[in-house]
């Protein structure tokens, strides 16, 4: 069936390092969302990206659409504390009247001050 | 703050037994999600309803089941609890059935079984 995977599942960097989570879609997706879960929190919305070769920033946060619309990147600059976190893709997954958002496994940021 | 509650906050209780969770969606939004996050797990999903229907449904057991409500407000009802149904449980709201609708989480539900 339809996956999307994220790698790495874990990245530990140091405070002012960059960091980079890859999304794969097995399918071709309409759109990719990219959701936050900070340690003990829920999830809440970042971003989506709805056009091939799509790329959008957010002060530090830099995420990408792939060009055949299969993958997705969220590149941070220069991490701080603050982001610590576990950052998840999802994609919509059409089938028939089953319509929903396929998640990824997330990759979880720690960041040493 | 997304606006989406749930109730309660912590439930323990034990195998065998039956719980209910409650979720408020935002104002205006019809569609209300429950998933499931267990320990190193991501988000599984469970299920959908829109404005009273069932939209959508992801892993959800057999011993799982949910409702909405005319206002809106959803209820998951777990029954037979077996200590792997320990885990978070999120509901989330949007506006329409959309899958490309951003959706807003509440602050979920630890459940422990014991």
């Amino acid at each position: 069936g339809q996956q999307v995977m994220q790698i790495p599942q874990y990245q530990h960097v140091q405070e002012g390092e960059d960091f980079t989570t890859y999304c794969n879609s097995s399918t071709t997706l309409s759109n990719i969302q990219w959701y936050k879960q900070r340690p003990g929190g829920h999830p809440v919305f970042l971003i989506q990206l709805v056009k091939s070769g799509e790329v959008k920033k957010q002060k530090r946060l830099t995420f990408q659409f792939g060009e055949a619309k299969k993958n997705s990147s969220l590149h941070i600059t220069a991490t701080q504390t603050t982001d610590v976190g576990t950052y998840f893709c999802a994609g919509p997954k059409n089938a028939g009247n089953n319509r929903k958002l396929i998640w990824g496994l997330g990759t979880s940021l720690a960041v040493n001050p | 703050d997304s606006g989406v509650t749930q109730t309660p906050k912590h439930l323990i209780t034990a195998t065998g037994q039956r719980v209910t969770l409650r979720c408020s969606p935002r104002s205006g939004d019809l569609s209300v999600y429950w998933y499931q996050q267990s320990l190193d797990q991501g988000l599984q999903f469970l299920i959908q309803y829109y404005n009273g229907e069932e939209r959508a449904k992801g892993n959800i057991l057999e011993r799982f089941s949910a409702q909405q409500f005319p206002d809106l407000h959803s209820e998951l009802n777990l029954s037979s609890l077996e200590l792997g149904d320990s885990a978070l449980y999120f509901c989330a709201s949007s506006s329409t059935t959309s899958p490309t609708d951003t959706q807003y989480f509440g602050p979920g539900t630890r459940l422990t079984v014991l």
